[in-house]
Order: structure tokens, then sequence, then C-alpha cells
């Protein structure tokens, strides 16, 4: 089973400022790799899939970076509604599909 | 504009079995790229895969989350247009919301069903 790792826990960002996330695989998962975004008794949302693709209707801030084992979600000039729990999931060996444990991402 | 919608009992006693159904509206289960699952969260929790059922060649397949394979059921019934889980001798380790989505890059998810595993 691959193991997804994210750090921080959680991320304290000003409004406006930038967000990076990072996420660990324990082993190569090439570019198998997708973000996703959960507000508080929502439904996660798919941002970026195969590491760096937006996916349909996600912001130009949101993007996405890395292959292999490390890979990072990186948010631009950040707005009130991106404060949220964001998880990454690998797909390229499975099963099991496997996600992170989730980063918590507050205002500063 | 493609739908989920989880469906079922809120409320499972321990050692029965959690029975869901996800109906999917705008579109059709098979249309590709064929591929629907469902996760699970607890409370407070992060996500676990539970499984997938896929169409592959001329028959639907499934794949299973190791951990849960035992107790996991997944079908289809392409004629109502939805597909379902069915999870055996459940316990209160099992108390989660759980979600259906569309693909292995989930997108969409349906709203989640609250299912609480209690006598």
């Amino acid at each position: 089973e691959i193991v997804m790792t994210q750090s921080p826990a959680t991320l304290s960002v000003s409004p406006g400022e930038r967000a990076t996330l990072s996420c660990r695989a324990s082993q190569s998962v090439s570019s198998n790799l997708a973000w996703y975004q959960q507000k508080t008794g929502q439904a996660p949302r798919l941002l970026i899939y195969r590491a760096s693709t937006r996916a349909t209707g996600i912001p130009t801030r949101f993007s996405g970076s890395g292959s292999g084992t490390e890979f990072t979600l990186t948010i631009t000039s950040l707005q009130s509604e991106d404060f949220a729990v964001y998880y990454c999931q690998q797909y390229d060996n499975w099963p099991p599909i496997t996600f992170g444990q989730g980063t918590r991402l507050e205002i500063k | 504009q493609l739908q989920l919608q989880e469906s079922g009992p809120g409320l499972v006693e321990p050692s029965e079995t959690l029975s869901l159904i996800c109906t999917v509206s705008g579109g059709s289960l098979s249309r590709s790229p064929y591929y629907w699952g469902w996760i699970r969260q607890p409370p407070g929790k992060g996500l676990e895969w539970i499984g997938t059922i896929y169409y592959s060649g001329s028959t639907w397949s499934t794949s299973y989350n190791p951990s849960l394979k035992s107790r996991v059921t997944i079908s289809v019934d392409m004629s109502k247009n939805h597909f379902s889980l069915n999870m055996s001798s459940v316990t209160a380790a099992d108390t989660a919301v759980y979600y259906c989505a569309r693909g292995f890059t989930f997108d969409p998810w349906g709203q989640g069903s609250l299912v609480t595993v209690s006598s």
C-alpha cells in the first residue's frame, strides 16, 4: 500500500498571501496524483489531477507540481473561500487508492 | 450536469449490513470513464477509499480496499442508473459519512450520507 503523507498538518496564512502544501508518497506514483479541497460540511472537490492539471472550473490561483514521490499544491493570493482542508490522493498503484491525512489551511 | 446522490438508512445496528445506493443523474453509468467509487470519512477524520466498480471490455469489475474487502460488495443496476454499496458485519468503527463519486480522480462527488452504527 502506498502511504501518502501531507505536511504541515495545519498551515496558517493571511488572505492575499501564498500557501504551499506538500504531499509525499512512500513510493513513486509517477504523476498519478490528485488534490481535493473540502470545506466544513461539504463533500470534497477535485482541484488538480495528473499532478498539475486543473479540474474544470478551478481558478488559476491553484497550481500543482511534482512527480514521483514529492508533490506541491500552491495557492496564490489566498481568498477567504480557500480556507479549508486539502487532501492529496494517489491513483497510480491500486488497490488501494490512498489519501493523505489532510492539511488544514487556516486564516492567520 | 452529472450529479450523484447517496441514499440509505442513517442508522444501522452492529453486526448488520450497511446498504447504500448512489443514483446518477444527468449522465449514464455506462458512459466513459466508467469508473464509480465509494469513499467514506469518519467524523472528524480523513478520507478512506472503499472500492470502485468499473466497466472493462464487456463486463463490470470491482476493486476493493484490502482492509475492507471481506465485508464489501459494490454492484451496479444499469436499468436504474445507480450503483450500490453493501458492507456486512458493521461495527461502531464503520460510522462515517459515505460518499459516492465518479472516476478514480473523484469528480463529481455526492453530497454524502451519514451512517451511524449503533444499537
